[in-house]
């Protein structure tokens, strides 16, 4: 099954804790991106991520972190988690080098929840 | 710099009545844009794009750029077209990083 995969899909975790969510995509695509939905359903870009460039959104704080320990994996780090940082988080992939035509495909979402 | 705004957060109407999905883009060069759609309990997906000019499931999208506008149409709603649309833009800056409308929760009443 071709697609954007991300686990895992619930992550409920303390303040202060720190965790990951993992993103694969088996499409073949080279770029990678993360996304944050906050309560109000807003999707705002946080990182875009091919082998040459990572591109960070400059209001991302630097608790948060992606790894790509390869072209199909691009993993979401967060340190120190707050309350604010509740949110379902989108990873999402496009082909070729980030053309801005490209079409993206998302995955489902992970909803983290911060206590 | 860019922004995207989708002036409804809700839109009902019924089945069979017209619907248009009102977007507004602030972008300084050409942009690119696209309409997504999320699905209840389904993920995020492209519905159409400008560059296109494509019809998808009934809709169209016209970018008007004297109005900066690129309002998604139907003729005929259905109810499975219920769903939460989001307008997004892109543009020849680098990055293919989307920017995205808040969102305009459609739905369908019987």
């Amino acid at each position: 099954d071709t697609a954007v995969s991300q686990t895992p899909k619930y992550l409920v975790t303390q303040m202060g804790n720190d965790k990951s969510i993992k993103c694969e995509q088996n499409l073949g695509h080279d770029t990678m991106y993360w996304y944050k939905q906050d309560s109000k359903k807003f999707l705002k870009i946080m990182f875009s991520y091919n082998n040459k460039e990572l591109i960070i959104n400059e209001t991302v704080p630097n608790r948060f972190s992606p790894k790509s320990p390869d072209k199909a994996h691009l993993n979401l780090h967060i340190n120190s988690l707050e309350l604010g940082d509740s949110a379902v988080y989108f990873c999402a992939s496009s082909q070729g080098g980030g053309g801005f035509t490209d079409t993206q495909y998302f995955g489902p979402g992970t909803r983290l929840t911060v206590l | 710099a860019q922004r995207v705004t989708q002036p409804e957060k809700l839109l009902s109407v019924f089945k069979g009545a017209p619907v248009e999905l009102k977007c507004n883009y602030s972008y300084s060069g050409s942009p690119e844009l696209f309409w997504y759609v999320q699905y209840s309990r389904q993920r995020l997906q492209l519905l159409l794009r400008h560059i296109s000019r494509e019809s998808i499931k009934g809709f169209t999208a016209d970018l008007n750029k004297g109005e900066t506008s690129f309002h998604l149409k139907k003729p005929f709603a259905q109810e499975e077209d219920s769903a939460m649309y989001y307008c997004a833009l892109s543009g020849r800056n680098g990055a293919n990083n989307l920017f995205f409308g808040t969102g305009t929760r459609l739905t369908v009443i019987p």
